[in-house]
């Protein structure tokens, strides 16, 4: 089953605009990550939260984490056209046993 | 440095009929997975490997087989295709950032249709 779910499934906004997705998960973790999946193509990582840390800052996106409600949020600032993607959450439990993914949320930034 | 390469990228097979996937990692990393991606579904862990010679099942491994008979190589066997396994499959291969920290590293996925 699926660890994380990932709101909203789908996201259309202005280019220049914020955009927020958030994820929530179900058991304990030891890291959350973030990766982006153009169309067509394998995923990429974009940004690593730990479980002791709230908020973490990579360029233009900006992680929090929130362990009492065991969810994360994602927003990207000054969104691009470049931007648009599937962004999906994957939560780790530290092992080497792979990280469970969510459904994804779509990005799609309109010129 | 090509980091994850699966191949084949696309193919199509008859129910019934046997494949076997491979995906080539150039990172030295110790684990590899294999994923398989389903519209709505996200990914699901289907085997993975810690090492050589090792492999462990993850949360759909029914109809898969796999082998890591040399580090740098993972492969998905499918041993009698159903329409069931029809998805885009992804090979990622991963190394601890740091301690607990495992950061997977994506093929570009290979594309099988089962009729």
């Amino acid at each position: 089953s699926q660890q994380g779910e990932e709101d909203p499934q789908a996201l259309s906004i202005q280019e220049g605009e914020n955009a927020t997705m958030n994820c929530s998960y179900k058991t304990s973790i030891n890291n959350l990550q973030w990766y982006r999946q153009n169309s067509g193509r394998g995923l990429v990582h974009l940004i690593l939260i730990r479980s002791n840390e709230r908020e973490k800052h990579s360029g233009r996106l900006r992680v929090t984490l929130d362990t009492s409600k065991k969810s994360s949020s994602l927003l990207i600032t000054a969104s691009r056209a470049a931007d648009t993607a599937s962004y999906f959450c994957a939560t780790s439990g530290g092992g080497a046993d792979g990280l469970t993914f969510g459904k994804g949320t779509h990005l799609i930034i309109q010129p | 440095n090509a980091g994850v390469t699966q191949t084949p990228k696309f193919r199509v097979l008859k129910t019934g009929q046997s494949m076997t996937l491979l995906c080539a990692q150039d990172m030295n990393h110790e684990y590899m997975y294999w994923y398989r991606q389903d519209p709505g579904m996200g990914l699901r862990l289907i085997h993975y490997s810690v090492g050589e010679g090792t492999t462990a099942k993850g949360e759909v491994p029914d109809g898969y087989n796999v082998s890591r008979l040399k580090k740098q190589n993972f492969l998905l066997g499918l041993e009698s295709a159903a329409p069931s396994q029809t998805s885009v499959y992804f090979c990622a291969s991963s190394y601890f950032s740091r301690p607990g920290a495992n950061v997977l590293t994506f093929g570009a996925g290979s594309r099988l249709t089962v009729l």
